[in-house]
């Protein structure tokens, strides 16, 4: 089954405030992927990241893999109406090809 | 425009039937997913390919089958449908290297009554 735990599964913010979702897997991971789907939408991908302890910012994102690379988080500063809808971890596993994403955690914000 | 395409975009069934959903990947990509999203949950995954080949199975059911053609595309087939087949299901492809995103259709809503 399904390796990696996302929280939370719900964030309600007011605009402007910020935003946090984990992702923790059991094993470790050869990488892990970011993907939002807005309401209605298909999950599109965001970021991917593969080294141990990597950063990466996109505008007012940053994204973060675990030193073990077991667990990962995204951040997002100084939310806007436009960042609404589920954001889904994904992870891919060493000398395996399943392909789990993460139950998502849905952002509602409000304006 | 992730160029996935997947048809039809809605698919209304009764129970006990049968079904295809289609998908075609982007041009040049070998490797096909397919996931199930029930009402507002995550992204179950389902089965995956590779140029031909199965190469991954995650939470199938055995009614349910798939196959990728030699042109690529791919089809899942539902049988003996129950209501609580009703879901968004997404095909995705990929070039599939551990390294690569996925690139997901618009998804085909299946509504068994």
């Amino acid at each position: 089954g399904q390796q990696v735990m996302q929280i939370p599964q719900y964030q309600h913010v007011q605009e402007g405030e910020d935003f946090t979702t984990y992702c923790n897997s059991s094993t470790t991971l050869s990488n892990i992927q970011w993907y939002k789907q807005r309401p209605g939408g298909h999950p599109v991908f965001l970021i991917q990241l593969v080294k141990s302890g990597e950063v990466k910012k996109q505008k007012r994102l940053t994204f973060q893999f675990g030193e073990a690379k077991k667990n990962s988080s995204l951040h997002i500063t100084a939310t806007q109406t436009t960042d609404v809808g589920t954001y889904f971890c994904a992870e891919r596993l060493y000398n395996f090809n399943k392909f789990y994403f993460g139950s998502g955690t849905k952002l509602n914000v409000k304006p | 425009d992730s160029g996935v395409t997947q048809t039809p975009k809605h698919l209304i069934t009764a129970t006990g039937q049968r079904v295809t959903l289609r998908c075609s990947p982007r041009s040049g990509d070998l490797s096909v997913y397919w996931y199930q999203q029930s009402l507002d949950q995550g992204l179950q995954f389902l089965i995956q390919y590779y140029n031909g080949e199965e190469r991954a199975k995650g939470n199938i059911l055995e009614r349910f089958s798939a196959q990728q053609f030699p042109d690529l595309h791919s089809e899942l087939n539902l049988s003996s449908l129950e209501l609580g087949d009703s879901a968004l299901y997404f095909c995705a492809s990929s070039t599939d290297s551990l390294n690569t995103e996925a690139f997901f259709g618009q998804g085909t809503r299946l509504t068994v009554v």
